[in-house]
């Protein structure tokens, strides 16, 4: 399995919603990555999970916080949302965060609050 | 952090017509991809390529790590090859380059 699955392909959530994108990967990959990208713009590093540590790009606001249940599965709680962080969001995930060969993109969360 | 900067930003051709696009950046890099992202916003890594060339089909890459640049040629083009494309390198992390637009008319 040489995927990166993020599900749900769309969604629309209001400003109080609470709600939770998953990425999921199979490849036995020991990083993971969210990224954020808004139109006409290159991805946007937001987390990176490694060996069961976070990094954190700072610029990134508290209502994004992600979740690492185990080493395949990634997720993103979303709350409190503003209209402005509506973007395709984006998982990744490479054998090591040092290691690049491989990195590989899931189809993305297409994301629009209102 | 690393700029990189991609030319050109927008490019629209015939299809079967040829381009080169390039990706400078600013300093040393440990790697560098070469990424395509689809209309439906799917990135598809075409190239992992620190220095040399490579070739895979109709499309083929060099990069000069020494001049900090990097090329990626499309020969042939078809409607199927729309889109972004990105190089992006590796310095302590990601840093994506600004992107050429590919539009390919029939």
């Amino acid at each position: 399995d040489t995927e990166v699955t993020q599900t749900p392909k769309h969604l629309v959530m209001g400003m109080t919603n609470k709600k939770s994108l998953k990425c999921e990967q199979h490849m036995g990959h020991r990083a993971m990555y969210w990224y954020k990208q808004k139109a006409k713009k290159p991805p946007e590093l937001m987390f990176v999970y490694s060996y069961e540590k976070l990094s954190i790009n700072e610029s990134v606001p508290s209502r994004f916080s992600p979740e690492c249940p185990n080493s395949s599965l990634l997720n993103l709680h979303l709350h409190a949302l503003q209209p402005e962080d509506s973007a395709l969001y984006l998982c990744a995930s490479s054998p090591g965060a040092g290691e690049h060969y491989g990195y590989t993109f899931g189809s993305g969360t297409r994301l629009t609050v209102v | 952090g690393i700029q990189v900067e991609q030319s050109p930003p927008d490019l629209i051709l015939q299809e079967g017509a040829n381009s080169t696009l390039r990706c400078n950046f600013s300093d040393s890099v440990n790697n560098l991809q070469w990424f395509h992202q689809n209309p439906w916003g799917q990135l598809i890594n075409l190239f992992y390529i620190p220095s040399g060339t490579k070739q895979n089909g109709r499309l083929s890459a060099t990069t000069v790590a020494t001049e900090r640049y990097s090329l990626l040629y499309i020969s042939s083009s078809q409607t199927t090859d729309s889109g972004v494309y990105f190089c992006a390198v590796v310095g302590n992390q990601f840093y994506f380059g600004t992107g050429t637009s590919l539009t390919v008319i029939p």
